[in-house]
């Protein structure tokens, strides 16, 4: 089992660039989560997909969007990046939906620096 | 909305001494409480949880016990190896195992 796997591993972009990250879910997972991770500081919860659809969503702007696909990979998009940006981005992923299931597995995470 | 506070780090122990990492929360309806900890280079692990007060949540030695009263969920061990060296971190999710938050997490060394 292959676990939760990112691409790609390291991004470097510059201000006002648009970025496309993958997330492929443990075997058996059908619910994505996106969390971004600043230097020092705890993940901060993005949105979740499910059934192809966004679930929920945190307290970020509309630049950064997502898309789950038939296979359950999502992808997170950030447009008209800002320096603010640079940070880990990290995947998790669940079964049965998320509800009731409590936890989640993480991918070693996406390092987005904006120049 | 829901928040997490834990002790702020650096923590640095010598080989076998006693943790602690506080961990207090601000919830509403009935959360479930857990810690995950970030080894160097990997991504986040679930290290153990709590879905309803009064639970001991246990795993790798370490202890966590869900205390509403005190909206409390402090991390333990009683003899941490080098090896327990990570950043760890306090969080909660809502009754239905969603919209989970995190602390800030505190960085653990431990010193032989």
């Amino acid at each position: 089992d292959a676990g939760v796997t990112q691409s790609p591993t390291h991004l470097i972009k510059t201000r006002g660039q648009q970025v496309t990250l993958r997330c492929s879910p443990k075997s058996g997972h059908d619910t994505v989560s996106w969390y971004q991770q600043a230097l020092g500081q705890g993940p901060q919860f993005i949105f979740q997909y499910y059934e192809e659809e966004e679930r929920q969503r945190g307290n970020f702007p509309d630049r950064f969007s997502g898309h789950q696909f038939p296979n359950y990979s999502s992808e997170l998009n950030v447009n008209a990046l800002l320096l603010g940006d640079s940070a880990l981005y990290l995947c998790a992923s669940s079964p049965g939906g998320g509800l009731g299931i409590y936890e989640q597995y993480f991918g070693p995470g996406t390092r987005l620096t904006v120049t | 909305g829901n928040s997490v506070t834990q002790m702020e780090g650096p923590v640095t122990l010598s080989e076998e001494a006693f943790l602690t990492i506080n961990c207090t929360y601000t919830a509403t309806g009935y959360p479930s409480l857990f810690w995950y900890v970030q080894y160097p280079g990997e991504g986040l692990q679930l290290l153990l949880k709590a879905t309803k007060a009064d639970d001991k949540g246990s795993n790798k030695g370490f202890e966590a016990t869900y205390r509403k009263e005190t909206t409390s969920f402090h991390l333990e061990k009683g003899s941490v190896q080098v090896s327990d060296s990570a950043v760890y971190f306090c969080a909660l999710s809502d009754n239905y195992g969603q919209n989970f938050v995190f602390g800030p997490g505190t960085r653990l060394s431990v010193l032989p």
